[in-house]
């Protein structure tokens, strides 16, 4: 089956670090989402992806930036990791006129 | 205007009893409304979702309700079993308008086996 994948799948990190994480996916969508999970807060939207040349802040996009290297690929950044990132990462996909979306498999992201 | 709001935040049920979420919502021009269901370690997955020109969908033992008038929405589960313990989330969006889904913010239901 056609793919949204996360990498890396865990990741502990120290406050002031600068960390990458990577969203993959094989089903041709154009949007691409990330989202942040905490718990009794949701998800919550940081940036989404119309295609390689449209980014978008959502809800919570300070302290993080992305990268849309290609339609496939959509990478989060944390310039300066703090504690108060620690949280559960998710990318997601959708195709432009269809509304469901595709969650990888997320990112559980520590900051000491 | 762009939240939506999930209640209970966790719901314990009997193996075989009705598990209900509720969600309300405030912006009207939502006109898709979805629910999500997370497993332990999984990213969300599409459970079932309505348009606000039906009342009702239901899709096996899941059936979303849906009130336009009192802009509320609910997932019934009948027959409730172990294997539908997760988290769910209600949400809303209007894909036409600016492409964001809204997402309560989730319910974390136990079946009791």
């Amino acid at each position: 089956d056609a793919d949204v994948t996360q990498t890396p799948r865990n990741r502990i990190t120290k406050t002031g670090k600068r960390i990458m994480l990577e969203c993959s996916q094989t089903k041709g969508h154009d949007r691409m989402y990330w989202y942040r999970q905490d718990p009794g807060l949701g998800l919550r939207l940081i940036y989404y992806s119309f295609d390689v040349k449209d980014i978008n802040k959502g809800e919570i996009s300070d302290g993080y930036s992305v990268s849309r290297q290609a339609q496939a690929k959509f990478s989060l950044s944390l310039e300066s990791a703090i504690p108060n990132q620690t949280a559960l990462y998710f990318c997601a996909t959708r195709q432009g006129g269809i509304n469901e979306q595709f969650f990888g498999p997320g990112t559980r992201l520590t900051v000491l | 205007q762009q939240q939506v709001k999930q209640s209970p935040q966790s719901l314990i049920v009997q193996k075989g009893g009705i598990s209900i979420i509720n969600c309300a919502y405030e912006n009207t021009a939502f006109d898709y409304f979805p629910w999500y269901q997370q497993f332990p370690g999984k990213g969300p997955a599409l459970l079932i979702a309505i348009r606000p020109d039906v009342s009702e969908k239901k899709e096996g033992r899941f059936t979303i309700s849906f009130n336009k008038s009192a802009k509320q929405f609910s997932l019934h589960i009948m027959d409730s079993q172990p294997g539908d313990s997760a988290t769910y989330f209600c949400a809303a969006s209007n894909m036409n308008r600016d492409d964001k889904i809204i997402f309560g913010k989730g319910t974390r239901l136990h079946i009791l086996p």
